[in-house]
């Protein structure tokens, strides 16, 4: 089955400056890859997907590029906020029937 | 109300208690999930419904039973359970099992068994 690897494990950043998140994948039948943000107490909430016939996606402060060929994919997160602070997790899925889930990344903006 | 909802938020159990974790959709989907998130460990997908149908058990223990009555009610019940099964229980939906679909979460109930 689908095996996905992320790193780091935690991070700490200064507001301000960027965040990068990178997942690899085992499954080269994988097309679907959405990013997900868990803050303290809450759920994880979708912030951003791709799919495999695209290379890069954006909305506003976050990005995500997908390299099909090595099988992985970042999260970037530019200009970070402390309401940025919080785990995401990466996952993938090569027929939507389930998702597999990274490990997660404990993001910190240090004020 | 919107969205998730998950209840009750948190529960503590002893071993040989009998208890059901309750989760309710809004958004008019069709499938329904049950994630366990230990600490420090990938969510791990326990069990799917799809149009109130179990398509997926993932080698879950007997001692978690899911329900799924309708297409927007899903509960897990739990029996003589193990302090390993302490975790946060996150319930979640998506339009569609067969597509490409968003899945949405709830908040979760977090879990203790003494």
């Amino acid at each position: 089955g689908e095996n996905v690897e992320q790193h780091p494990s935690t991070l700490s950043v200064q507001e301000g400056d960027s965040a990068v998140i990178k997942c690899t994948y085992s499954d080269s039948a994988s097309n679907y890859f959405p990013w997900y943000k868990q803050e303290l107490g809450k759920g994880p909430q979708l912030i951003i997907d791709i799919r495999s016939n695209v290379g890069e996606k954006k909305d506003q402060r976050i990005a995500v590029t997908l390299n099909k060929t090595a099988k992985h994919f970042s999260l970037h997160i530019t200009e970070t906020q402390p309401e940025d602070s919080a785990v995401y997790f990466c996952a993938a899925s090569r027929s939507a029937r389930q998702l597999t889930f990274g490990s997660g990344t404990q993001l910190t903006v240090l004020p | 109300e919107t969205g998730v909802t998950q209840t009750p938020r948190h529960l503590v159990m002893g071993m040989t208690n009998k208890k059901s974790l309750k989760c309710e959709q809004h958004l008019g989907h069709n499938a329904m999930y049950w994630y366990k998130q230990s600490a420090k460990k990938p969510l791990e997908l326990m069990f799917v419904y799809s149009l109130e149908e179990r398509v997926e058990n993932n080698s879950v223990p007997s001692r978690f039973s899911p329900e799924c009555p309708n297409s927007s009610h899903l509960f897990l019940h739990l029996h003589t359970l193990q302090p390993e099964d302490s975790a946060l229980y996150l319930c979640a939906s998506s339009q569609d099992y067969n597509r490409e679909e968003t899945q949405y979460f709830g908040p979760g109930t977090r879990l203790l068994v003494l």
